[in-house]
């Protein structure tokens, strides 16, 4: 167990609908990155906020939007959804640098199926 | 820019026998961290290994070293005695201090496949 937190497990949902994903990072982490994984494919990188503030940006697409709140948690709304959207989301947090484990720490994942 | 090359999509192993994955990365930067992540069927992304890049010493956690060559700006991943269980995927990743976060960059990954 990372610590970190991800729900829901698993979404279906139909196209042109709007989902919002949730994530929790580990205690005290200030960093959150959230990915996109279609099958056997690498991690798409989306967006990274540090202590509440966006800081990278990646491929992400105009209809995804994110956001970080003063507790930390993360969330992700996707809208207008397309069927190419299905694919695993992953969270991942990390601590502020200069802490000994600076790794990302992964998420179960979020398994969004887009009909 | 830094990014991650890892050359090999996919690669196949004997149980008991010793592999290695490559990945190369790009960067002007002096202070980093390499890790290589273990993604399994299941999915979940795993820590497999870090180092310090102002390590010289290749790390090492059980069955699994690092053969680090900073000048070459080569990390690759050595995984003995494979068994089962180490199949997956691999990513490389690179981790740089940017102002003050860390910003990560991943490669696109190996699929290891140990057969019996």
């Amino acid at each position: 167990d990372s610590g970190v937190t991800q729900t829901p497990k698993h979404l279906i949902t139909a196209t042109g609908q709007r989902v919002t994903l949730r994530c929790s990072p580990r205690s005290g982490d200030l960093s959150v990155y959230w990915y996109q994984q279609s099958l056997d494919q690498g991690l798409q990188f989306l967006i990274q906020y540090y202590n509440g503030e966006e800081r990278a940006k990646g491929n992400i697409l105009e209809r995804f939007s994110a956001q970080q709140f003063p507790d930390l948690h993360s969330e992700l709304n996707l809208s207008s959804l397309e069927l190419g959207d299905s694919a695993l989301y992953f969270c991942a947090s990390s601590p502020a640098p200069g802490t000994f484990y600076n790794e990302q720490f992964f998420g179960p994942g979020t398994r969004l199926t887009v009909l | 820019a830094q990014t991650v090359t890892q050359s090999q999509p996919e690669m196949s192993v004997q149980e008991a026998e010793t592999v290695t994955l490559s990945c190369t990365y790009d960067t002007s930067e002096n202070n980093y961290y390499l890790f290589w992540y273990k993604q399994p069927p299941s999915r979940q992304m795993i820590l497999v290994i870090r180092q310090e890049a102002y390590k010289q010493q290749n790390a090492t956690e059980n069955r699994f070293s690092v053969n680090f060559q900073k000048a070459a700006k080569s990390f690759s991943l050595k995984i003995s005695d494979s068994q089962l269980g180490d199949t997956a995927m691999y990513f490389c990743a690179f981790m740089k201090l940017q102002y003050n976060f860390n910003k990560f960059y991943f490669g696109s990954g190996t699929k290891l496949n140990v057969k019996p």
